[in-house]
């Protein structure tokens, strides 16, 4: 079946560097953009970036561009978020997601992991 | 930046009864292309977000018909004609017209 799996998730000390891996299963990934999606403690949804489906596209939120890098491995089946100089603020589940893909342009998210948790204290 | 409204931002319902959510963004989320790219998700306690409607009125694959979208321009409404006991959780819309992409802060659906 269609499946997102996130991993890489964990405590990490403020500063420091994550990443994350989303590997996806059931689908040709090589023809969806992929997005991660964050949720703090408590708190709604803040997009976060997003990658074309053959990586030449990357889009980010403000409040992570140039700490964040994402990327893909079609022949792995996996989508990455590179994380560097974390901050308190960062802590939150992450979510990957896939983007509809259909003849018309439909830019909404229809498969989503179930999240890994990243913690940022010291 | 879009920055998108909702309100309520707490709807207590009665089993039965219909609920009504509102979303405001506050530019048009028109794209250049024609389309309006707002969705509507839910989030039930512990799961991750599940996509209900897309391109404002578009039901996604296996959405009850008691789910309905509606509105243009800058003003959207998501519809629960008669709420049951599996759409208690938070309903969020997002507007995925513009980079960044951005989400409401969220309805909380509870029963009364």
């Amino acid at each position: 079946q269609v499946q997102l799996v996130e991993s890489g998730g964990g405590v990490v000390q403020p500063g420091r560097s994550l990443r994350l891996s989303c590997a996806a299963s059931g689908f040709t990934f090589s023809h969806y953009a992929m997005h991660w999606v964050r949720q703090s403690p408590g708190k709604g949804l803040e997009w976060v970036a997003l990658i074309s489906y053959d990586g030449s596209h990357k889009y980010y939120a403000d409040s992570v561009k140039g700490r964040f890098t994402i990327s893909r491995d079609n022949s792995k089946n996996t989508v990455y978020m590179e994380m560097n100089s974390l901050r308190a603020e960062d802590t939150a589940v992450y979510y990957c997601a896939r983007e509809v893909t259909t003849i018309v342009l439909v830019k909404a998210f229809d498969v989503w992991g179930q999240g890994t948790m990243v913690t940022v204290s010291s | 930046d879009i920055l998108m409204t909702q309100t309520p931002l707490s709807s207590p319902v009665t089993l039965g009864q219909p609920a009504s959510i509102s979303c405001r963004s506050s530019q048009s989320l028109v794209h250049s292309d024609g389309n309006t790219y707002l969705s509507w998700l839910q989030q039930r306690p512990g799961q991750p977000p599940r996509l209900l409607i897309y391109k404002i009125s578009n039901r996604f694959s296996g959405v009850p018909d008691r789910f309905s979208g509606s509105g243009a321009g800058t003003d959207f409404t998501l519809k629960i004609s008669r709420v049951e006991a599996e759409d208690v959780g938070v309903y969020y819309c997002m507007q995925a017209t513009q980079f960044p992409h951005s989400f409401g802060q969220g309805t909380k659906l509870e029963i009364k």
